[in-house]
């Protein structure tokens, strides 16, 4: 039972370029969802996903895409990347998405944009 | 607006000795709060929660304490162990709204 696997651990892009954030849960879980981490602000809600096929946005969409078309997997689209966008990324699943169902994380991929 | 607060970034403590990180909150609505653990190039993990009709929830070391007039939690770690070290969020929610989080603390446990 791997959990929450997120791929890749360490990514170092140039501004504009593009890549996906990969996550992945075997728990069954309805939802999951997207955070970054950045220093001194806590962990912030990017998007997230009730189930598949459905997605809404968090408190920091703005240029990240996500798609949910498995239960499964549930991957971070950067379009254009941006030196802002340098942040420690977190995907993580709940059975049911509500406080009673506490958040499994991943193990993170730290992001550079350069 | 930070709506969930832990103002101190850091906390250092000696092994063996209680351990109190504390996190304030300015929405009312919020009703239901928890605490999550992180290790470095580890993801955050749950430790304990607890209901805003409650006021303490314990949990072998680990003790939650929710004052609700003062908008304040408190997480007791009785005895600290180095294991403890990390970093340690709050998170609140709110009837149909999304977990808050505060900035993080990073506890150090001294042996």
């Amino acid at each position: 039972n791997a959990g929450v696997t997120q791929t890749p651990k360490f990514q170092v892009l140039k501004t504009g370029q593009s890549m996906t954030l990969q996550c992945a849960q075997d728990m069954n879980h309805e939802y999951m969802s997207w955070y970054r981490q950045d220093p001194g602000m806590g962990l912030r809600l990017i998007h997230y996903s009730v189930g598949a096929g459905i997605t809404d946005q968090g408190e920091v969409p703005n240029g990240y895409n996500v798609s949910r078309s498995t239960t499964e997997d549930f991957p971070l689209r950067l379009l254009s990347a941006a030196p802002s966008q340098t942040s420690v990324y977190f995907c993580a699943s709940s059975f049911s998405g509500t406080a009673y169902s506490p958040l499994h994380f991943g193990n993170g991929t730290r992001l550079t944009v350069t | 607006d930070q709506q969930v607060k832990q103002n101190s970034p850091s906390l250092s403590v000696q092994e063996g000795r209680i351990s109190i990180l504390n996190c304030d909150y300015t929405n009312s609505m919020f009703d239901y709060f928890l605490w999550y653990k992180k290790y470095p190039a580890e993801g955050p993990t749950f430790l304990i929660s607890i209901s805003s009709i409650k006021d303490k929830n314990e949990d072998g070391r680990f003790t939650v304490f929710l004052n609700k007039s003062a908008k304040h939690l408190s997480l007791h770690i009785v005895p600290s162990q180095p294991g403890d070290s990390a970093v340690y969020f709050c998170a609140a929610i709110a009837s149909g709204s999304r977990l808050t989080f505060g900035e993080g603390t990073q506890l150090t446990v001294n042996p």
